[in-house]
């Protein structure tokens, strides 16, 4: 089955600084990978996804990059702001439904 | 309701107990899912349903049981809850669509779990 990591596990950058996330996953079939961002004893909500045959893509201060030879893609924030802390998950799938999913980072914006 | 709600919020249960969490939604999406979540190891899936009268084994499917007798609804069961069950449990549904299309999976505000 496919087997997602994620890094780093936790992240502090000063505010309006850019933070970066990486993901790796092992399934080279796998063609949707969705982030998710939770905030503290929230649900977690759907930020950005990016499809197999496309290599960025954003909105507005965050993108997420798409490799698909190395198996990896990762989400940009930019000018990141207090409101950015919380715990992100990157997830992957080629099933259209079963998402796996990274162990998450733990984004702290330092005001 | 609006959206996809579970209940009870949180639940402190007794070894060797059945429990039975609940998972309802009103999107009519076909597609639901539960999944468990604990520290450093993210969202695992449990168990999903494609579709109300279908269910199918997630990653980690082991103590657990689902049904999906309609749309709306998609319970899950302990049938004799362990320790190591202890977590925080989140339902969510998805549009399925048309094959080999991806839709948002929306998350319920989940039920804490915890075995003594």
């Amino acid at each position: 089955g496919e087997n997602v990591e994620q890094h780093p596990s936790t992240l502090s950058v000063q505010e309006g600084d850019s933070a970066v996330i990486k993901c790796t996953y092992s399934d080279s079939a796998s063609n949707y990978f969705p982030w998710y961002k939770q905030e503290l004893g929230k649900r977690p909500q759907l930020i950005i996804d990016i499809r197999s045959n496309v290599g960025e893509k954003k909105d507005q201060r965050i993108a997420v990059t798409l490799n698909k030879t190395a198996k990896h893609f990762s989400l940009h924030i930019t000018e990141t702001q207090p409101e950015d802390s919380a715990v992100y998950f990157c997830a992957a799938t080629r099933t259209a439904r079963q998402l796996t999913f990274g162990s998450g980072t733990q984004l702290t914006v330092l005001p | 309701i609006a959206g996809i709600t579970q209940a009870p919020t949180s639940q402190i249960l007794a070894a060797g107990r059945r429990m039975t969490l609940r998972c309802t939604q009103d999107m009519r999406h076909n597609a639901m899912y539960w999944y468990r979540q604990d520290l450093g190891l993210g969202l695992r899936l449990i168990h999903y349903s494609n579709t109300a009268g279908t269910t199918g084994k997630g990653e980690v499917p082991d103590g657990y049981s689902v049904s999906r007798a309609n749309t709306d609804d998609f319970p899950l069961t302990l049938a004799s809850a362990v320790p190591s069950q202890t977590s925080v449990y989140f339902c969510a549904s998805s549009d399925s669509g048309l094959a080999g299309t991806y839709n948002e999976q929306f998350f319920g505000p989940g039920t804490r779990l915890t075995v003594l």
